[in-house]
């Protein structure tokens, strides 16, 4: 199974609003609604963000957003703040049951 | 307090083999299914394998590159999941983290802080 693919890097000014895509298949993005989303702060565990393409866990921001279109979901963080400096990683579960990352993408904001 | 802490990593010569440890606290852990997510030094995020609740059949899955070589599995009565390590490679090096998947289908509210295996000689 090969990692979603993900832009390596993403930047954006503060209050200014971003997406970071990820590209599969028809055997996991494309295949079910089950992609999530993690933020991952230098030295930190992964935090989920997002979950069943478009839903968001309690006590994080609407700022963060998911959809799908086809083999690519994206995730979309509106009014940038600093705090959202990160690495983010998309997952999706697979015709094999299993589960798949993306590369991960570097959020830069200015 | 719900948590997960992850122990047991340490160094390793290629070959050789490690268990390592998750002690799963403040839920109903013998009703979680539980994976293990690795991440190599400066890399991203890999999927090692899930284990499912017992009343779920408690059965694995692995990733490709482990399958074979890794084994998952739990004792609900200590509620502590386990990682068995065998025929370890350099590229196994990573820091490891446990994960309770709460929807079935890797939904990963919950992370231990991690523990790092380094497998050098």
């Amino acid at each position: 199974q090969s990692a979603l693919t993900q832009p390596a890097s993403v930047s954006g000014s503060p209050g200014q609003s971003i997406a970071i895509s990820c590209t599969g298949t028809n055997s996991d993005v494309g295949g079910y609604k089950y992609v999530s989303w993690y933020q991952q702060h230098p030295g930190k565990a992964p935090k989920l963000m997002i979950y069943d393409v478009t839903s968001r866990p309690s006590g994080i921001s609407d700022r963060f957003s998911g959809s799908k279109s086809g083999n690519t979901a994206s995730l979309t963080i509106s009014g940038l703040q600093a705090e959202d400096e990160a690495d983010y990683y998309c997952a999706s579960y697979t015709s094999s049951s299993t589960l798949v990352f993306g590369g991960g993408t570097k959020l830069t904001v200015l | 307090e719900v948590q997960l802490v992850e122990s047991g990593g340490g160094f390793v010569k290629p070959g050789g083999s490690l268990r390592l440890s998750c002690a799963a606290s403040g839920f109903n852990f013998k009703d979680a299914w539980m994976c293990w997510v690795r991440q190599a030094p400066g890399k991203g995020l890999e999927w090692v394998g899930r284990i499912k609740s017992k009343p779920s059949g408690g059965t694995t899955d692995y990733a490709a590159p482990v399958k074979g070589r890794f084994t998952i599995s739990r004792d609900d009565s200590k509620n502590t999941l386990y990682l068995q390590m065998n025929s370890l490679k350099a590229e196994d090096t990573a820091l490891y983290y446990c994960t309770w998947d709460s929807s079935g289908f890797y939904r990963f509210n919950l992370w231990g802080q991690g523990t790092q295996v380094t497998a050098t000689s």
